[in-house]
């Protein structure tokens, strides 16, 4: 089956350091990659979606500037959290999507920020 | 607006209860409809999904789903649940749309199975 691992599970941080999370989609091409941080109140946010072959597609108060996305091959993207804040912390998702005729998304386990 | 609602924050059931976890959705066009599921400090387990075809989904572990579109409705059944079903449930809606499948979740529903 589809599996999406993600890499590292857990990181703290100093404020105002940076941390760079890794995505791997494992027995698929994943044509797109989205970016969500769950929040301590345990909402979603989407940051990000990169599709092969097309720019990435930043949300409303997400910037490249602050989260650099590579996402050089079907199968890998990396996300960086530039000088991490306290409203940066969360459990951040990657969710990756088979083929262009599904809207389904595997996600990975995550990896949660804690900044200090 | 685009909007997805579950109504209950909080369910708790005993072992071997049934159980429905309600989704409501806003949206106009074609949609895709999926449940997942997230125990404590992990990731979003996919559930089930529904686009096309049969309003009613199966999915793993013996949940299922019933889309409506009168009702604007995706809830989530099981018939006996287990303890290890507790964990929270999101239900998410993407629009249809080439090159652009943004999920918006919902807020969420903490299921408490006792056993």
């Amino acid at each position: 089956g589809a599996l999406v691992y993600q890499y590292p599970r857990r990181t703290i941080c100093k404020s105002g350091t940076s941390m760079r999370m890794e995505c791997q989609a494992v027995g698929f091409q994943a044509t797109s990659v989205a970016w969500y941080r769950q929040s301590p109140q345990k909402t979603f946010e989407l940051i990000a979606l990169s599709t092969v072959n097309s720019a990435i597609k930043y949300e409303q108060n997400f910037t490249q500037e602050k989260f650099p996305i590579s996402h050089p091959n079907l199968s890998f993207s990396s996300m960086t959290v530039l000088n991490a804040y306290l409203e940066d912390r969360g459990l951040y998702l990657c969710g990756a999507r088979l083929g262009a005729n599904t809207g389904q998304l595997y996600f990975g386990e995550g990896s949660k920020l804690t900044v200090l | 607006t685009q909007t997805v609602s579950q109504s209950d924050a909080h369910v708790t059931v005993f072992e071997g209860d049934s159980v429905e976890l309600r989704c409501n959705y806003s949206y106009g066009g074609s949609i895709y409809l999926s449940w997942y599921i997230q125990h404590h400090g992990r990731g979003l387990q996919f559930l089930l999904k529904y686009y096309s075809g049969n309003p009613v989904v199966q999915g793993v572990n013996g949940f299922k789903a019933e889309f409506s579109k009168s009702d604007s409705s995706f809830h989530l059944r099981k018939a006996s649940v287990h303890w290890s079903d507790s964990a929270v449930y999101f239900c998410a809606v993407s629009l249809v749309n080439t090159g652009n499948y943004k999920y918006v979740f919902g807020a969420g529903t903490r299921l408490k199975v006792i056993a």
